[in-house]
Parts: C-alpha cells; sequence; structure tokens
C-alpha cells in the first residue's frame, strides 16, 4: 500500500546535527513533491521544507532556513532532512509528507520520527 | 509569508451537534486550502482539499467552503470519532503554512 516511513530521529547535543530518512512505497515517488513538516510537543503543526517532484524548487520555513536542507533520492525511493546547527526548539515530531498533486495538500503522511535537542 | 489564523481554539460539543470552524488567510489565497484532522499520538488525515473538495474516504458529514481569506470546514453531525484537533493549511505558494489548530472536545 502507499505509505511513507520515517527513521532516524533521535537525542542529539544543541549545535550538533542529524539527518532524517523517509522511505516511501506503493507509488512512483519521482511523481510527486514531498514535505516535512515538523510538531513540537503540543504544539501544533509547522511546515519545515518542501522539494518538488523533479527537484528543481525547494523552499524552506524562516526558523530552518541555512540549517537545514531537504534532498531526494528518487532511485531509492527516499526523502531526506539534514538538520545541522540544532537548537532547543527543533525538538518536535519529525513527518514527511506526500502531495496530492497538482494539489499542494498533503494526503499521505508518515507516522513521525522524535527529535530531541538537549544537552 | 501567508498567515493563517484559525477560531476558535477550543470548541466543546456534543455528539449529533453542527461545528463550525474558521479559518482566515492574511491575504487572498484563491482556493488554495486545505483542511486536516489529527488525533493524539498520530499523523494529520486530509479532510478537505481546494477549499471544498471532500477526499477519498471521508465521510459526507464533513464540508468546506469559502474562498480568498474566508473559509470554513463545517461538520454536520459530529461523531464519537470526530473529537480530534482540526487543522487549515495554505498552499498559495509552495511555502505552505498552518493554522493555529482547533480542538474540538466533548462538551
Amino acid at each position: 500500500q502507499v505509505q511513507l516511513v520515517e527513521s532516524g530521529g533521535g537525542v542529539v547535543q544543541p549545535g550538533r546535527s542529524l539527518r532524517l530518512s523517509c522511505a516511501a512505497s506503493g507509488f512512483t515517488f519521482s511523481n510527486y513533491g514531498v514535505h516535512w513538516v515538523r510538531q513540537a510537543p503540543g504544539r501544533g503543526l509547522e511546515w519545515v521544507a518542501a522539494l518538488s517532484d523533479g527537484g528543481g524548487i525547494k523552499t524552506y520555513a524562516d526558523s530552518v532556513k541555512g540549517r537545514f536542507t531537504i534532498f531526494r533520492d528518487n532511485s531509492k525511493s527516499t526523502l531526506f532532512l539534514q538538520m545541522n546547527s540544532l537548537r532547543g526548539e527543533d525538538t518536535a515530531v519529525y513527518f514527511c509528507a506526500k502531495e496530492l498533486r497538482p494539489e499542494v495538500a498533503f494526503d499521505i503522511w508518515g507516522q513521525g520520527t522524535v527529535v530531541t535537542v538537549s544537552s | 509569508d501567508i498567515q493563517m489564523t484559525q477560531s476558535p481554539s477550543t470548541l466543546s460539543v456534543s455528539v449529533g451537534d453542527r461545528v463550525t470552524i474558521t479559518c482566515r488567510a492574511s491575504q487572498s489565497i484563491s482556493s488554495w486550502l486545505a483542511w486536516y484532522q489529527q488525533k493524539p499520538g498520530k499523523a494529520p488525515k486530509l479532510l478537505i482539499y481546494k477549499a471544498s473538495s471532500l477526499q477519498s474516504g471521508v465521510p459526507s458529514r464533513f464540508s468546506g467552503s469559502g474562498s480568498g481569506t474566508e473559509f470554513t470546514l463545517t461538520i454536520s453531525s459530529l461523531q464519537p470519532d470526530d473529537f480530534a484537533t482540526y487543522y487549515c493549511q495554505q498552499y498559495n505558494s509552495y511555502s505552505v503554512t498552518f493554522g493555529g489548530g482547533t480542538k474540538v472536545e466533548i462538551k
């Protein structure tokens, strides 16, 4: 079935790096834009980054611009989020999500991976 | 950046009630709006896209309306499974934003 599975979360010290992965299956990954969305404990949803199907368009939330990089490997149907210079406010559950083409609404979400930034 | 403001932040209702949640955009987003339902510990679920299009498999008691800057999600007769938090999301550009959420709780 169509699904996204995140991995790579964990506990990391402030200032360190972490890379999240999102493995896609059940659909032609290269045909869809994909996004990262996060949710801090007890808070609402915050969009983090987007990457178009061909990889030509990348956008980031101001809160992560210059620190996070979104990229994809279509040959492995996998989306990544490289997170550098992590801060306490980056602590959240990170979800990957697939666009409902041609809408930029998200019809498929992963289960989430937890990132905790703490010394 | 486009800001999305949802109201109310909390709604106390009973089974069978008609529920209306409002979402306002800081500038016109045409009909580029989606609604999601999220339950604790789970990923969000898409309910409505393009302001009023019902996502496949979503019950018909959910409906969306609006365009420009004002949008509404309506649940015609609240069911026990509908107690959750609801979010709007604009996608007028490729930098999307979510509203702050509306928690629908049992009165």
